[in-house]
């Protein structure tokens, strides 16, 4: 069974803080999204990884960067949490082959509030 | 650019009752189009794609969409909603030959008993 796992489910950081977001999918795949989620706003994209140590910007990246070391592991950084960073935040990754052509698989999300 | 609108922010449906939901798009070129769906606390799962082919596409749990290429939209359909159908639907959409999607706000869904 496929699998896309965050390291955690709830978090709560203090303003300043830098934050952490680890997602790890087991599917070998090469793309790998972070998105934050809020009410009214759907899904909006951070940051995306076509490959190991490659990264793009998202639509939305001010305040965030990511990390790609592994295949297999996304990093989301947040370098000095603000209020305004408060959401849920996605993980998933996809592939351009084979039979889930560009479908994009998810995980559990991490709901982080900033205080 | 591609955009997505979901017009419908919120569906309220009794049990066993039809259900649609409206998604168009906009798109200079040839698009993939998904539905996905996310129960509550909960990351998405595919419901259904379109990637080519047949206009109509059935999905899990019941549900398929219709890709009109002149209305530029990829509406969401069931016949029979049940109230474990609760949730919130995303319509997403993919330029063809990429990997990033562009997502709606998103519909509520909610089953009344």
């Amino acid at each position: 069974d496929v699998k896309v796992t965050q390291s955690s489910r709830y978090l709560v950081k203090r303003t300043g803080e830098k934050v952490f977001l680890e997602c790890v999918q087991d599917m070998d795949h090469e793309n790998m999204f972070w998105y934050r989620q809020d009410p009214g706003l759907g899904l909006r994209l951070i940051y995306f990884s076509y490959d190991v140590k490659m990264k793009e910007k998202g639509d939305i990246p001010e305040g965030y960067s990511v990390s790609r070391e592994k295949k297999e592991r996304f990093s989301l950084i947040l370098e000095s949490a603000s209020t305004n960073q408060t959401s849920m935040y996605l993980c998933a990754s996809s592939s351009l082959s084979g039979g889930s052509y560009n479908e994009q698989f998810f995980g559990p999300g991490t709901r982080l509030t900033v205080l | 650019a591609q955009s997505v609108t979901q017009l419908d922010s919120q569906v309220p449906v009794f049990e066993e009752a039809p259900v649609e939901l409206r998604c168009n798009y906009s798109s200079s070129v040839s698009v993939y189009l998904f539905w996905y769906v996310q129960y509550p606390n909960q990351g998405l799962q595919l419901l259904l794609k379109y990637l080519s082919g047949s206009t109509l596409v059935k999905g899990i749990n019941g549900f398929e969409a219709e890709f009109n290429k002149s209305q530029t939209s990829f509406h969401l359909r069931k016949p029979s909603v049940h109230i474990s159908d609760t949730a919130e639907y995303f319509c997403a959409v993919s330029a063809s030959g990429t990997y990033k999607y562009i997502f709606g706000t998103g519909t509520r869904l909610k089953v009344l008993a």
